[in-house]
């Protein structure tokens, strides 16, 4: 079974510039969580999708933004694109999101923003 | 509020030299406590998940176990393939189905 596949690997954008990144769940899930990776915060969560309805949303403000599609492919755009938004953007997909239900990650995007 | 610390936040053994990486948390009414490895530049790797007080599971020289305020994961006769980030998350009530994160522990096994 393929695992959770994002594209692009590694991002290069200048400020102020927007940004778009996929991902491929396992076939079968649901559910995708996006998270944001950076040495000093750790894993942040940035928000859920499921059944293409966003189902949950972490603390990030409103440049981040995210859609699934009715194949459970999900994307997720940056805006405006700061400095601190440089990070280790990772996509997670599990079957329906609820309990019993682990996570299965992708090997991420990695964003610098220059 | 709902909190989840790793301890050490690194750790470096030799080959062959067991230990235990704590993970304490502060949630009431635990959902469920996940372990998960990460090897660097990539995502985490699932490993367990633990779901009430007593409970254990294993995996090759894995061993996770959990308390009712805290979990164990215990590396027996580590290699040093076993180097990466271990990483825990708790699942609360009320959550849902959301995760909090520990920081991690870095795990450097020497040869």
């Amino acid at each position: 079974k393929a695992g959770v596949t994002q594209t692009p690997r590694y991002l290069i954008k200048t400020r102020g510039q927007q940004v778009t990144l996929s991902c491929s769940p396992i076939s079968g899930h649901r559910s995708v969580s996006w998270y944001q990776q950076t040495p000093g915060q750790g894993l942040q969560f940035l928000f859920e999708y499921f059944s293409e309805t966003q189902r949950n949303k972490g603390n990030f403000p409103g440049r981040f933004s995210g859609r699934q599609f009715s194949n459970s492919r999900s994307e997720m755009n940056v805006s405006t694109l700061e400095l601190g938004d440089s990070a280790l953007y990772l996509c997670a997909s599990s079957q329906n999101g609820g309990d019993n239900s682990p996570l299965h990650f992708g090997n991420g995007t990695r964003l610098t923003v220059t | 509020e709902d909190q989840v610390t790793q301890s050490p936040e690194a750790l470096r053994l030799q080959e062959g030299e067991s230990s235990s990486l704590n993970c304490s948390y502060t949630v009431s009414g635990l959902r469920g406590l996940f372990w998960y490895r990460q090897d660097p530049g990539k995502g985490p790797e699932f490993l367990f998940t633990l779901y009430s007080a007593g409970e254990e599971k294993e995996k090759e020289r894995l061993k996770a176990t959990l308390t009712k305020k805290e979990s164990f994961l215990h590396i027996t006769a580590p290699k040093p393939e076993d180097s990466a980030t271990y990483l825990c998350a708790v699942q609360a009530p009320g959550s849902n189905y959301q995760l909090i994160w520990g920081a991690g522990t870095k795990l450097i096994i020497k040869p």
